[in-house]
Order: C-alpha cells, then sequence, then structure tokens
C-alpha cells in the first residue's frame, strides 16, 4: 500500500502560472521529499525536507510540511513548459527497506504554453 | 544524469521466460534498491541490498531474486515471467543512511509477451 496519497491526480495549467500540489501520508515520518519523473525516465530528486522543518526553498520550488496534519505541499512557481512531468512526494516510513523510501502514486502536471 | 545505470533500457520477452536487470550504483554509494513501477500499482519498493548484504526486502515475488556483488553493481533475476511482470524496473542507490538522498536510474522497460 501507498504511504504518501499526492492531490490532485492531474493537474493542467497556464504556463507562468504556480502549481501546487499536496500529499498526505500516513505514519510518523522522519524526512520527506519529492521526486519529478518526466514520461517514462527515471526519478529526479528534486528537496528533502527534515520532520523538524516547516518550509523549504530550492530555486522555484517551495516545499512546506505539516507533522501535524502529516501533510506536505509543493509550489512550483512561475511555471514552464519543461515543469510538465510526473510529481511523487516520498517518506521514510516503513515499507520503502531499511532507509529508502515509500512512494504515493503522484501528481500528473501538465502545464500548457 | 544521476550517477545510476542501468541496463538493458528496453527488452521484449515471452511469458515464462527469465532475465537479468543490471544497475551500477553510484560511485560511492554502498546501498542499492530496486523498484517496480505500474500503472495501477504505481511505485513499489522490491528489495534493498547494502555494501553485498540484503537489508530490507518489500513486495519481491519468490519468482524474482536479486543480489549485490562485491563491486557493488546489483542485478534483478525476475523468472517464469507473467504478463502482469510488464513494468518500469528502477535501481536506485544512496550511500545507505537515513534521511539521504536516493538517486534513480533512467529504468529498465520489461515487456512481456
Amino acid at each position: 500500500s501507498q504511504q504518501g496519497e499526492e492531490d490532485p491526480q492531474a493537474l493542467s495549467i497556464q504556463e507562468g502560472e504556480n502549481a501546487t500540489m499536496n500529499c498526505s501520508y500516513k505514519t510518523s515520518i522522519n524526512n520527506l521529499q519529492w521526486y519529478r519523473q518526466n514520461s517514462g525516465r527515471g526519478l529526479v530528486h528534486l528537496i528533502l525536507i527534515r520532520s523538524n522543518e516547516r518550509e523549504k526553498h530550492s530555486g522555484r520550488l517551495r516545499v512546506t510540511l505539516d507533522t501535524s496534519k502529516k501533510s506536505s505541499s509543493l509550489l512550483i512557481t512561475a511555471s514552464r513548459a519543461a515543469d510538465t512531468a510526473s510529481y511523487f512526494c516520498a517518506t521514510d516510513a516503513p515499507g520503502g527497506g531499511a532507509d529508502g523510501l515509500t512512494f504515493g502514486k503522484g501528481t500528473h502536471l501538465i502545464i500548457q504554453p | 544524469d544521476s550517477g545510476v545505470t542501468q541496463t538493458p533500457k528496453h527488452l521484449i520477452t515471452a511469458t515464462g521466460q527469465r532475465v537479468t536487470l543490471r544497475c551500477s550504483p553510484r560511485s560511492g554509494d554502498l546501498s542499492v534498491y530496486w523498484y517496480q513501477q505500474s500503472l495501477d500499482q504505481g511505485l513499489q519498493f522490491l528489495i534493498q541490498y547494502y555494501n553485498g548484504e540484503e537489508r530490507a526486502k518489500g513486495n519481491i515475488l519468490e519468482r524474482f531474486s536479486a543480489q549485490q556483488f562485491p563491486d557493488l553493481h546489483s542485478e534483478l533475476n525476475l523468472s517464469s515471467l507473467e504478463l502482469g511482470d510488464s513494468a518500469l524496473y528502477f535501481c536506485a542507490s544512496s550511500v545507505g543512511q537515513p534521511g539521504n538522498t536516493i538517486y534513480f536510474g533512467e529504468g529498465s522497460w520489461l515487456t512481456v509477451v
């Protein structure tokens, strides 16, 4: 079973708009990571946020973490066509290996030019 | 480029056959993970090795086996293949510590016909 659940399952926006994706998880975690996957390609690590952090930035990415609600959000600002991809949250909850990750099913983001 | 190398990129084989997928981790990484990605199951953790030894087991079928060699490369063996085994198989690597970033290869597309 999946630990993380991303919402929405799919999102289509215009280029230049901001995209927000949410992730909810079930068990306590030490950290949460976001990955991007272009169609049929490998997963690319975007950002890691630890359980004692509330917000983290990396370029046009902003991640928040609310451990009391067991949720995280990924915001992509000023979206570009190249941001079209699937985005996954992953936690270090049990089920992903001794120090591995358990993934949600992802949000498919489409940026329309 | 994540530094994780997987071969082959694509393979098509018949039901009942056996295939071997190969993975070279990033330089310096001791931990190797195998994941299976399919449309209906999402990303499923299969198995993890650390420095040559099995560290954690996930949803890996008995028909599947893996190993990590002294040079740290890993192989995933899939036998008695069924149509439902068609999926994208990812290898990932990390230093093998909690909270570490896990880097993914580009995957091996397996189609069973």
